[in-house]
C-alpha cells in the first residue's frame, strides 16, 4: 500500500532563504508526483508535475525533483518570499488503478 | 477563467439533512473525483468518475453517492448528513485517470451539526 509522507510537518524561514519541502513514498511504482500549493481557506493549485520518466521539471523560482529508486521527491523554493506562505502538498499516482495518494503537507511561514 | 467550479462554497446542514454538492469542469476532461479534507489527514477519495458514465467507490465511500450527469458535471450528495462529515469537500477532474495531473476546484467548507 503506497503511503506518502511530508517532513517537517510545518517550516518557518525568513525571507530570501532558499529551502527544500521533502516527500516520501514507499512503492516506486509510480506513474508520476505532483506538487500543489493550498492556501488557507482555498482550494489546491497546481506548481508541478513530474512524469515517472522524469528526473525533474522546473517553474520560475520552484524545481521538483524526483528519484522513484529512494522513494522521494523535492520541491526546492529559491529566495523565498512572504507570498510563499502556505501549505504544500506532494500526490503520487501510481502505475495501477486510479489511485492517487496525498500526503498531509508542509506548512511553509516565510518571515518578512 | 477556465477550471473547476464547485458550488455551494459553504453550508451548515443539521444531522440528518440531505444535500447534493455540485462540480462542474470546462476543460472537456474525462475523469472527475470527489475528495474530503480532514485536518491531519490529507485528502481522501471519495468517489471518483474515469470517463462519462462510469463511477467507483474511492478510500471512504460510506454515507456518499456520486451522479456522473454527464462529461462535464460530477455531483455528490449526501442523503442523511452526519457530524463525521463535516469537512472540506474538493472537487477535481483530469485528462484522463490523473495521467496528466488534477486540477481542483476551491473546495466546499461544510458542517453538519
Amino acid at each position: 500500500k503506497q503511503e506518502v509522507t511530508q517532513i517537517p510537518a510545518a517550516l518557518s524561514v525568513p525571507e530570501g532563504e532558499n529551502l527544500v519541502l521533502n516527500c516520501s513514498f514507499t512503492d516506486s511504482a509510480i506513474y508520476n508526483l505532483q506538487w500543489f500549493r493550498q492556501d488557507p481557506g482555498k482550494g489546491l493549485t497546481s506548481l508541478l508535475l513530474i512524469q515517472s520518466s522524469q528526473r525533474e521539471q522546473t517553474s520560475g523560482r520552484l524545481n521538483a525533483s524526483l528519484d522513484k529508486s529512494s522513494g522521494r521527491s523535492t520541491l526546492y523554493i529559491a529566495a523565498s518570499q512572504p507570498g510563499d506562505s502556505a501549505t504544500y502538498l506532494c500526490a503520487v499516482r501510481n502505475t495501477g488503478g486510479f489511485k492517487t495518494i496525498f500526503g498531509a503537507g508542509t506548512r511553509l511561514f516565510v518571515k518578512a | 477563467n477556465a477550471g473547476v467550479t464547485q458550488t455551494p462554497k459553504f453550508q451548515v446542514l443539521k444531522t440528518g439533512q440531505s444535500m447534493t454538492l455540485q462540480c462542474a469542469q470546462d476543460m472537456n476532461h474525462n475523469s472527475m473525483y470527489w475528495y474530503r479534507q480532514d485536518p491531519g489527514m490529507g485528502l481522501r477519495l471519495i468517489y471518483y468518475s474515469a470517463s462519462e458514465g462510469t463511477t467507483d467507490k474511492g478510500e471512504v465511500p460510506n454515507g456518499y453517492n456520486v451522479s456522473r450527469l454527464n462529461k462535464r458535471e460530477f455531483s455528490l450528495r449526501l442523503e442523511s448528513a452526519a457530524p463525521s462529515q463535516t469537512s472540506v469537500y474538493f472537487c477535481a477532474s483530469s485528462e484522463y485517470a490523473g495521467v496528466y495531473g488534477y486540477t481542483f476546484g476551491s473546495g466546499t467548507r461544510l458542517t453538519v451539526v
